[in-house]
């Protein structure tokens, strides 16, 4: 069965600082990757996805197969990023939904 | 804004009450997906659909149940309604059938049940 967990609920980092917010599924096949962002009274909305390996507003993440993780990161953190961020994998490709964790709410501290 | 649109954005009901949550998806989007999200879980898929059609099916509760009208706009009917479905409840659109990766949601209806 799918599953992704972000083990972390609340993170604070300093304005600067590099983040990382963890990500890790389960998925026997070969998974597609999202994060997604719902910055303060705004819509859920997407921010990058495994598959283009882009880099967006200075985040990149890279599917780690081995470790089975899609961990996302920026090197420096800026205040404008405090949101929750939330990661979500599709089971296959063309595959109908979207499975999400619990999401990770970032606080960059000024 | 032709961004995806929910009604109502609250709604407080009694237990085993029936209510129903309404969804515009966005102009030009034929793929239709609900989402619940309780305390401190993450966002459940309920279902989907696509030109009408129910396409796909995730942990929807048999007392619950969506349709898509020809005008794509969609309706959650929560029947028999429960503490435990107090939620918030999202509207997700896309454009096809399978997921591209990017759904464009809603503000979400949030739901309490008294």
């Amino acid at each position: 069965a799918q599953r992704v967990t972000q083990p972390e609920k609340l993170l604070s980092v300093f304005k600067g600082a590099p983040v990382e917010l963890k990500c890790n599924y389960s998925y026997s096949g070969s998974p597609e990757l999202f994060w997604y962002v719902q910055y303060s009274r705004q819509r859920l909305q997407l921010l990058l996805r495994h598959i283009s390996r882009e880099s967006i507003k200075g985040f990149t993440a890279d599917l780690n197969k081995g470790e089975t993780s899609f961990h996302l990161k920026k090197p420096f953190a800026q205040e404008e990023d405090s949101a929750m961020y939330y990661c979500a994998l599709s089971g296959q490709s063309g595959a109908n939904n979207l499975f999400f964790g619990t999401g990770t709410r970032l606080t960059v501290i000024p | 804004d032709s961004g995806v649109t929910q009604t109502p954005k609250h709604l407080i009901t009694a237990t085993g009450q029936r209510v129903t949550l309404r969804c515009s998806p966005r102009s030009g989007d034929l793929s239709v997906y609900w989402y619940q999200q309780s305390l401190d879980q993450g966002l459940q898929f309920l279902i989907q659909y696509y030109n009408g059609e129910e396409r796909a099916k995730g942990n929807i509760l048999e007392r619950f149940s969506a349709q898509q009208f020809p005008d794509l706009h969609s309706e959650l009917n929560l029947s028999s309604l429960e503490l435990g479905d107090s939620a918030l409840y999202f509207c997700a659109s896309s454009q096809y059938s399978g997921l591209t990766g990017e759904l464009f949601f809603g503000e979400g209806s949030r739901l309490t049940v008294l």
